[in-house]
């Protein structure tokens, strides 16, 4: 079945540093591909997304690219910030019509 | 504000005894779903309902049910909780073939 890997956390970093999470997917036909954030204490937010192959989501400075060769979507940011600290999950809309499958969550740890 | 509101926020309870957590959306969504988040799971999707009177189940439905009476309302239920359903659940909704899910804040669940 459908299946998302992210890279295990938590990845601590530095204020301004260059983040890197890798997602990788398994799926039939052509999924729509998601990252969602979630703050402490709070619900999944849409981060970005992209729909089809080499389309390029961004938003928040947070940036990934569609790679189908190699089913990809790897979520980067030039220089992060304390308030970046969450758990970011990697996802693809399957074809059950809007349902969500998600990876294990990435918690992202940046200090001052 | 557009929101999915989830009640109650933190829930402890006694193996057995039943109990209902509560969603509500306030977009005129049609696609509404439950989702069990585990550590090194991710989110895990326990039933979905594309409209009202439409409901089925997701990655893992063992143990719960739901209902869609009203658009706007998606009431989670465990007839008799067991400690392997400790968990943090979200609701979700979304505008199908949009793709945006809309999570609530979340509910800490406790069995004991």
């Amino acid at each position: 079945g459908d299946s998302v890997t992210q890279m295990e956390g938590p990845v601590t970093l530095s204020e301004e540093a260059f983040l890197t999470i890798n997602c990788t997917y398994t799926a039939t036909g052509y999924p729509s591909l998601f990252w969602y954030v979630q703050y402490p204490g709070e619900g999944l937010q849409l981060l970005l997304k992209a729909t089809k192959a080499d389309d390029k989501g961004s938003n928040k400075g947070f940036e990934a690219t569609y790679r189908k060769e190699t089913t990809s979507f790897h979520l980067e940011k030039g220089s992060v910030q304390v308030s970046d600290s969450a758990v970011y999950f990697c996802a693809l809309e399957t074809d059950s019509w809007g349902k969500l499958q998600f990876g294990a969550g990435t918690q992202v740890v940046v200090t001052p | 504000e557009a929101q999915v509101t989830q009640n109650p926020r933190y829930l402890i309870t006694v193996t057995g005894k039943k109990l209902t957590v509560t969603c509500s959306q306030n977009m005129n969504h049609e696609y509404m779903s439950w989702y069990r988040q585990d550590p090194g799971l991710g989110l895990r999707q326990i039933y979905y309902s594309m409209n009202v009177e439409v409901t089925d189940k997701g990655d893992v439905p063992e143990g719960y049910k739901v209902s869609r009476k009203e658009k706007r309302n998606f009431p989670l239920i465990l007839e008799s909780p067991s400690p392997n359903q400790t968990s943090l659940y979200f609701c979700a909704s979304s505008l199908v073939f949009l793709g945006e899910a809309f999570f609530g804040q979340g509910t800490r669940l406790t069995v004991v």
